[in-house]
């Protein structure tokens, strides 16, 4: 079975520029989680969808956007970019488990996009 | 304070040793902890979910103090290929990971 798969892997914007990164959840997850990995540090929660609708958002500006199609696969839109907003960024997919929409459940990462802004 | 903490190391240790990871957590409503493995330029990878009972997979043991805000996770007969980043995550209303704690294993 296929895992989770990010497209596209590599990205260099300038600043200013607009970027929509895009995500396929493992065949029957039906939550997608975004976040963001700056060199040296732990994954930062951005978003969390379920069943198309924002189950969690974590402390980031509102440049960053998301959304979950029918498909459950997702996309996420950072408008502005700032040099701050080089960094690898993940998506996850999970089981919904029991509860909280699977946010509290292991989650499967992508091999990640990697966003470089000059 | 950080909402998850850890020692960044870097951990270098010899095949076959053994070593150990803390990891404390502010939030004491947290409610699921795991740890995570993660390889130089590549995605994380969970390593194993951690209960209050401890739990141990092959050579991995972890441990949950949920009195101290504390998990550990202890690796035995280390190999070469155990190197990597070691992430600590807890689960409050959003999975929280630590900044990672570096293990290099050499020959």
């Amino acid at each position: 079975d296929a895992g989770v798969t990010q497209s596209p892997t590599h990205l260099i914007k300038t600043r200013g520029q607009q970027v929509t990164l895009r995500c396929s959840p493992i065949s029957g997850h039906k939550s997608v989680s975004w976040y963001q990995q700056v060199l040296g540090q732990g994954p930062q929660f951005i978003f969390q969808y379920y069943e198309k609708e924002e189950r969690g958002r974590g402390n980031f500006p509102d440049r960053f956007s998301a959304r979950q199609f029918p498909n459950y696969s997702s996309e996420l839109n950072v408008n502005a970019l700032l040099l701050g907003d080089s960094a690898l960024y993940l998506c996850a997919s999970s089981d919904p488990g029991t509860g909280y929409y699977g946010s509290n459940q292991p989650q499967h990462f992508g091999d990640g996009t990697r966003l470089s802004i000059l | 304070r950080k909402e998850v903490e850890q020692d960044p190391g870097p951990f270098n240790v010899p095949e076959g040793a053994t070593v150990a990871f803390n990891c404390t957590y502010s939030n004491s409503a947290s409610q699921s902890f795991f740890w995570y493995r993660q390889d130089c330029r590549k995605e994380p990878k969970l390593l194993m979910s951690v209960y209050s009972s401890g739990n141990e997979d092959g050579r991995f043991t972890a441990q949950l103090n949920r009195a101290s805000q504390y998990i550990s996770l202890l690796i035995r007969d280390s190999k070469l290929s155990d190197s990597a980043t070691y992430l600590c995550v807890v689960y409050t209303d959003k999975l929280i990971f630590g900044t990672g704690t570096r293990l290099q294993v050499f020959p």
